[in-house]
């Protein structure tokens, strides 16, 4: 977990109100990533940055935006908060080479939220 | 498209015993092929990978994989399995012919329960 941490680290919230989550990282890492894991579906990738301001979809990405206006921070936000997002969050990195990102990541410690 | 697969939700061993996590792909081209560890309430860690080269990979705490490219399996080995090896293990792969996107998929983990 060294050089990458996520806040809150537990967030209890109610339905319908808007929650962010931060990732921050101390590595100068161009990748930066956000997964949420839950039982039964293993990792899956929410959105990803490549660079400041420059981000893209994963496969779930409903209902989530992310903003990255520095190298280390990305931040991840429901708009509106519901049940079915009731997870574990983990913020990943990776460097960059000449040819894209290097190709193992390094995740943080997790955030845990509750939406009751 | 690219895809990870790990038979086992869970895996019992003896202390003093060798363990065997499975894990098979699917992807078009060559593979990049990673497993991580996870302890309870930590983010990901990451244990070795296959990029190219010697079929034979070792990595962080004793651990070895096996690349077999006939059965597309990247099974994760240790010759003699501590109680404190007790994880959830993750496999993920990355098709590096797939484009700009660079996006592992990861399995569904496999609980390792070393037995004393």
């Amino acid at each position: 977990d060294a050089g990458i941490t996520q806040s809150p680290r537990h967030k209890v919230t109610e339905t319908g109100t808007p929650v962010t989550l931060r990732c921050h990282q101390t590595e100068n890492h161009r990748y930066m990533y956000w997964y949420r894991q839950d039982p039964g579906h293993g990792l899956r990738l929410i959105h990803y940055s490549y660079g400041v301001k420059d981000t893209d979809k994963g496969e779930v990405s409903d209902g989530y935006s992310v903003s990255r206006s520095k190298t280390e921070d990305f931040l991840l936000t429901l708009e509106s908060a519901t049940s079915s997002q009731t997870s574990v969050y983990f913020c990943a990195i990776s460097e960059s080479t000449l040819t894209g990102p290097n190709p193992e990541q390094y995740f943080g410690p997790g955030t845990r939220l509750t939406v009751t | 498209a690219q895809s990870v697969a790990q038979p086992e939700d869970q895996v019992n061993v003896a202390e003093g015993n060798p363990l065997t996590v499975k894990c098979t792909y699917s992807v078009s081209g060559n593979p990049y092929l990673f497993w991580y560890v996870q302890y309870p309430n930590r983010g990901l860690q990451f244990l070795l990978k296959y990029i190219t080269g010697d079929n034979l990979v070792k990595g962080s705490y004793g651990f070895e994989a096996e690349f077999n490219k006939s059965q597309t399996s990247f099974h994760l080995k240790k010759p003699s399995a501590l109680v404190s090896d007790s994880a959830l293990y993750f496999c993920a792969v990355r098709d590096p012919s797939s484009g700009g996107s660079y996006i592992p998929t990861f399995g569904r983990g496999t609980s390792l329960i070393v037995h004393p």
